[in-house]
């Protein structure tokens, strides 16, 4: 069984570029969140997609957006670059929102991460 | 506002030695907590998942342990090895119902396991 797939797993901006970051839950996983990591505030949950719906947002400006296609797999857009999004960028699927109880434990399975630094 | 707190942040240990990871969380309206593993510039490896009814987990050499009522779980690895060495994240998804893929990080414990 295939686990998180995150593209590309590194790249280099420039302030005031944009950056779109793909990724592909494990197969018949519907939920896909997203979280920033960097060595100063640790992880922080961007936000979640269900069905094509974000259903949970965290604390991040606007220029952080993200949608869900309908095979769930996700892409996570920041704009006009700054120097602190440089951060490592984890997708994490889950069985969340699913009906079965059996299914929704609730267990998070994240990728590999996709590496962002702008210069 | 839910805080995840890991103590010690750093911890480094001789092979073949018992050892515990600490976590404590402000909130004891949790849904459930888990334990993750992190190398160097990699990604999250999920060990073990405590549900908010249950008491422990086991998987192996690994038993995490949660204590809700006092805001409290430990993660307790038998018989450390060199391939142990990583950052250990403790994680809780805060509600009493599963609110999805939100959850609350600490800041994680660095752990060295020398041969």
């Amino acid at each position: 069984k295939a686990g998180v797939t995150q593209t590309p797993r590194y790249l280099i901006k420039t302030r005031g570029q944009q950056v779109t970051l793909s990724c592909s839950p494990i197969s018949g996983h519907r939920s896909v969140s997203w979280y920033q990591q960097t060595p100063g505030q640790g992880l922080q949950f961007l936000f979640e997609y269900f069905s094509e719906t974000q259903r949970n947002k965290g604390n991040f400006p606007g220029r952080f957006s993200g949608r869900q296609f309908s095979n769930s797999r996700s892409e996570m857009n920041v704009s006009t670059l700054e120097l602190g999004d440089s951060a490592l960028y984890l997708c994490a699927s889950s069985s969340a929102w699913s009906f079965s109880v059996r299914l929704n434990t609730g267990e998070l399975f994240f990728g590999e991460g996709s590496r962002l630094t702008v210069l | 506002k839910q805080e995840v707190t890991q103590i010690p942040a750093a911890l480094s240990v001789p092979e073949g030695e018992n050892l515990v990871l600490n976590c404590s969380f402000t909130d004891s309206a949790i849904y459930n907590l888990q334990w993750f593993r992190q190398d160097p510039g990699k990604g999250l490896t999920s060990l073990l998942l405590i549900q908010s009814s249950q008491r422990e987990q086991t998987s192996g050499r690994l038993n995490a342990s949660l204590d809700k009522s006092s805001g409290r779980s430990t993660l307790y690895i038998a018989a450390s090895q060199p391939g142990d060495s990583a950052t250990y994240l403790c994680a809780v998804r805060p509600g009493i119902y599963n609110q999805g893929g939100k959850l609350i990080f600490g800041q994680g414990t660095e752990l060295s396991v020398k041969p």
